[in-house]
């Protein structure tokens, strides 16, 4: 049972570079989320998706864009990445009231 | 807009004490909530969730919590903690259907 599957696990980014952070679920999901977690601040969501096709912004959407590719996969890109965005990011499906979240990307930009 | 506020940052007790931890939402109508653990270098897992009925919840590892709507509170308790209880704990909200919402996390340090 993968459940929510995020890669890579570990990045360091220069600022300046951009890079796209993959998740993907086998749970047959509707909704995916993606949020950052930064110390004392708790999950902070970043965008979600309700359903395959459609995208809306959370909480700190800025600096971010996302693709609901399919289904199975979600996906977070940092354009031009800056070293505010030094996180750990978690993606994370659900289904009515439960969610699942993957095992964190640890992103660092230097 | 939902807000989640945990009391306290960081806690410190000793193996053995008694642990609460508090847990207040702004929400007023009907919630789902939950309180996650996340272990160092790990990611988030679930410790017990409130949907309905009985407003006193067990989770695992000898975790509970007890839902007070009238004081919008979700509050995390465990009568005898263990230095493996070493971690950060999130409260979090969820409208059904609708995004969840979390709190900042209270770190727990549980001293041998």
């Amino acid at each position: 049972n993968a459940g929510v599957t995020q890669t890579p696990k570990f990045q360091v980014l220069k600022t300046g570079q951009s890079m796209t952070l993959q998740c993907a679920q086998d749970m047959n999901h509707n909704s995916m989320y993606w949020y950052r977690q930064d110390p004392g601040m708790g999950l902070r969501l970043i965008y979600y998706s309700a359903s395959e096709g459609t995208t809306d912004k959370g909480e700190v959407p800025n600096g971010y864009n996302v693709s609901r590719l399919n289904k199975r996969e979600f996906s977070l890109r940092l354009e031009s990445a800056a070293p505010s965005q030094t996180s750990v990011y978690f993606c994370a499906s659900s289904v009515g009231r439960m969610a699942f979240f993957g095992q964190g990307t640890r992103l660092t930009v230097v | 807009a939902q807000s989640v506020s945990q009391h306290n940052h960081h806690v410190i007790l000793s193996e053995a004490a008694s642990l609460e931890l508090g847990c207040n939402y702004s929400y007023g109508g009907t919630v789902n909530l939950f309180w996650y653990v996340q272990y160092p270098g790990q990611h988030l897992q679930l410790l017990l969730k409130y949907f309905s009925g009985d407003p006193l919840v067990k989770g695992i590892k000898g975790f509970e919590a007890e839902f007070i709507k009238s004081k919008f509170s979700f509050n995390l308790r465990k009568p005898s903690v263990q230095w493996s209880d070493t971690a950060e704990y999130f409260c979090a909200v969820n409208l059904y259907g609708q995004n969840f919402v979390f709190g900042p996390g209270t770190r727990l340090s549980v001293l041998p």
